[in-house]
């Protein structure tokens, strides 16, 4: 079935650290990832996304890695800003839908100053 | 140019009651989606509309859920005799009518739905 999963449901970084957050999918139809950060109270904001036929995308601070090999994603944040802390999540076009998102769990992210 | 607009943001009914929870699209945008995030959780998807048209309602609940996007005004999630496990978040995305990236979705800041 579909799933989305991430290995980490919290991490805890300091101010200035790189961080990585990790998220594993199953369903090996899907074809376009994006990483989604949520901040307390708020819906969740598009950071960047990537699709299949690439390995690795880069952003602003950012940095996404797909192996399709081993169904795994990544979100590299550089340089961690306490601005940075909120919940992040993976999501997959479920089984290749134009529309239909399917999301992970989301992992804690806390920034120490 | 305002985001998608949600509203209530917190709803509290009591076990039985009506729930109504609006949405209104980023300008432009003719595309709405509902998703629900329970606690801890990451949002599932639940209906996605078209002005006037349910285009895919796979992740609503059989029963007691309904969504409308009409013609004129904001979207409807209405929940009928809510009950304590419909308490959650609702968040609404809406997206453009062509666009090259087909899960451009932009979301509300969302309802929160306490049943009590």
């Amino acid at each position: 079935g579909e799933s989305v999963g991430l290995h980490l449901p919290t991490l805890s970084v300091q101010e200035g650290d790189n961080s990585i957050i990790n998220c594993a999918y199953s369903n090996s139809a899907s074809d376009y990832f994006i990483w989604y950060k949520q901040e307390s109270g708020k819906g969740p904001q598009f950071i960047i996304d990537i699709r299949s036929n690439m390995d690795k995308r880069q952003g602003q601070r950012v940095t996404v890695l797909l192996n399709k090999t081993v169904k795994h994603l990544s979100l590299q944040i550089a340089a961690t800003q306490p601005g940075d802390s909120a919940v992040y999540f993976c999501a997959e076009n479920s089984g290749g839908s134009n529309y239909k998102l399917t999301f992970g769990k989301g992992t804690l992210l806390t920034v120490n100053p | 140019n305002a985001g998608v607009m949600q509203n209530p943001r917190h709803l509290v009914r009591r076990r039985g009651q009506e729930a109504r929870l609006r949405c209104s699209p980023m300008k432009g945008h003719s595309h709405v989606y509902w998703y629900r995030q329970l606690p801890e959780e990451g949002l599932k998807f639940m209906v996605y509309l078209q002005k006037e048209n349910i285009i895919d309602e796979s992740g609503m609940p059989k029963e007691r859920f309904s969504a409308e996007f009409p013609k004129e005004g904001p979207s409807i999630l209405r929940i009928q005799q809510v009950v304590r496990g419909d308490s959650a978040a609702y968040f609404c995305a809406s997206s453009p009518l062509s666009t090259s990236a087909p899960y451009e979705q932009y979301f509300g800041p969302g309802t929160r739905l306490t049943v009590t």
